[in-house]
């Protein structure tokens, strides 16, 4: 999951598997969470997003999940690939704010 | 399309110097910020523009100016440079909704900046 420092949590999973990455958000009133892709010397890609008024919604091999009543994202890779391998930031946003505010990230390594 | 276009990739400058970070999109955006990102972290907004002829400080504003030239261009300028700002510098864009709720960010490539 999200954490504060110098050192990204880092999540290491087989080729073929899949792979869970979790967040915690604070701010019970964020009411749009998103998911990025960062690969090494590049910007962040955006995956997939979420209201709050939903639990759940997939995408191509990726789903995202949102409990608000723990206030916690997830973010699912189906068979996973070895280019999937990067670090992913999960945001949130809240009405009015006008600005999406940045977990740590999370670094995914797959190993062959 | 382009997207978003950040010049240079890569800079270093001297403690005291000056410099401009560029940035253009070519999305027809309303909104564009600036981030930077330091090992280990997350992004860190340091200023926007949530439309054309506005900007706002972010959470890291300080040492930094912006300038909204137009819609499609948003400038980061470090007027006196510290070892502090060596940092990766991403300039994003989105359509925003005025009211807020969720928006779609679009990053650029990033710059690194390095200052000695």
């Amino acid at each position: 999951g999200e954490s504060v420092g110098l050192h990204l949590p880092t999540l290491s999973v087989q080729e073929g598997d899949n792979s869970i990455i979790n967040c915690a958000y604070s701010n019970s009133a964020s009411d749009y969470f998103i998911w990025y892709k960062q690969e090494s010397g590049k910007g962040p890609q955006f995956i997939i997003d979420i209201r709050s008024n939903m639990d759940k919604r997939q995408g191509q091999r990726v789903t995202v999940l949102l409990n608000k009543t723990v206030k916690h994202l997830s973010l699912q890779i189906a068979a996973t690939q070895p280019g999937d391998s990067a670090v992913y930031f999960c945001a949130e946003n809240t009405r009015g704010a006008q600005k999406l505010v940045f977990g740590q990230g999370t670094r995914l390594t797959i190993n062959p | 399309n382009a997207g978003v276009t950040q010049t240079p990739k890569f800079q270093v400058l001297k403690t005291g110097q000056s410099m401009t970070l560029q940035c253009a999109q070519d999305m027809n955006h309303n909104s564009m910020y600036w981030y930077r990102q330091d090992p280990g972290m997350g992004l860190r907004l340091i200023y926007y523009s949530a439309s054309e002829g506005t900007t706002d400080k972010g959470e890291v504003p300080n040492g930094y100016n912006v300038s909204r030239l137009n819609k499609r261009e948003f400038s980061l300028r470090l007027e006196s440079a510290a070892p502090s700002q060596t940092s990766v510098y991403f300039c994003a864009s989105s359509e925003a909704v005025p009211t807020g709720g969720g928006e779609k960010l679009f990053f650029g490539s990033g710059t690194q900046l390095s200052v000695l």
